[in-house]
């Protein structure tokens, strides 16, 4: 089993729609969660970091719930521009700095249609 | 602003030969981690440096090792390179402990 899960998709929505992706990881020692976008054959691009409290950026807002290990991602009114691959991220960390990387999940492709 | 630097940005290798890829981070980052992506796969993390010491340590094959110099510039170096190498190297810096940017990747196919 992976440390993030996320579907894969593919989400096919037309322009203008609402989207939302979920992501669930495993290791409750992570310490912050990204969003990552990821064009194809591009590298991984931040999106926004996703806090307990919530966050939003413009059309985008991410949530985490720390308690069900879970987090996601809600963009509002799809942009062609928005079609992407997109990673649900863990980091783990350990500040004795024995721990320091980035776990992905396998990534959300989305698809906005004309 | 500036970005990961990553070099080359495609490589093409015979099986068994040697490989070195090279990064340099964003001015004033002190940390650095190399990902591999193999095709149609997520990133998975190889190895991460910090003040020029190793970090963290992930699936990075015997055959691959790295390093990070004083200018925190760092190199992944591959010898014995097998097919299943063959992947999306990338490149990532942060300052510490903090988000991490990407570099646009290293193209490795080999032959």
């Amino acid at each position: 089993r992976k440390e993030v899960e996320q579907d894969p998709g593919p989400f096919n929505v037309p322009e203008g729609a609402t989207v939302a992706f979920n992501c669930t990881y495993s290791n409750s020692a992570s310490q912050s969660f990204f969003w990552y976008r990821q064009d194809c054959r591009k590298e991984p691009k931040l999106l926004m970091s996703v806090y307990s409290s919530g966050n939003e950026d413009g059309r985008f807002t991410a949530q985490l719930n720390r308690a069900s290990q879970y987090i996601s991602l809600l963009i509002r009114d799809s942009k062609l521009s928005d079609s992407a691959t997109y990673l649900c991220v863990a980091h783990l960390i350990n500040y004795g700095g024995a721990t320091n990387k980035l776990i992905f999940g396998t990534g959300t492709l989305l698809a906005v249609q004309p | 602003a500036a970005g990961v630097i990553q070099s080359p940005r495609h490589l093409i290798k015979e099986k068994r030969e040697t490989a070195t890829l090279k990064c340099y981070p964003i001015p004033r980052h002190d940390t650095v981690y190399w990902y591999q992506q193999g095709p149609g796969q997520d990133p998975q993390f190889l190895i991460s440096f910090y003040e020029k010491m190793q970090s963290d340590k992930g699936s990075i094959p015997d055959r691959f090792s790295a390093q990070q110099f004083s200018d925190y510039h760092s190199e992944l170096n591959m010898s014995s390179l097998e097919l299943g190498d063959s992947a999306l190297y990338f490149c990532a810096s942060s300052t510490r402990n903090n988000e991490q940017f990407f570099g646009p990747g290293t193209r490795l196919t080999v032959l």
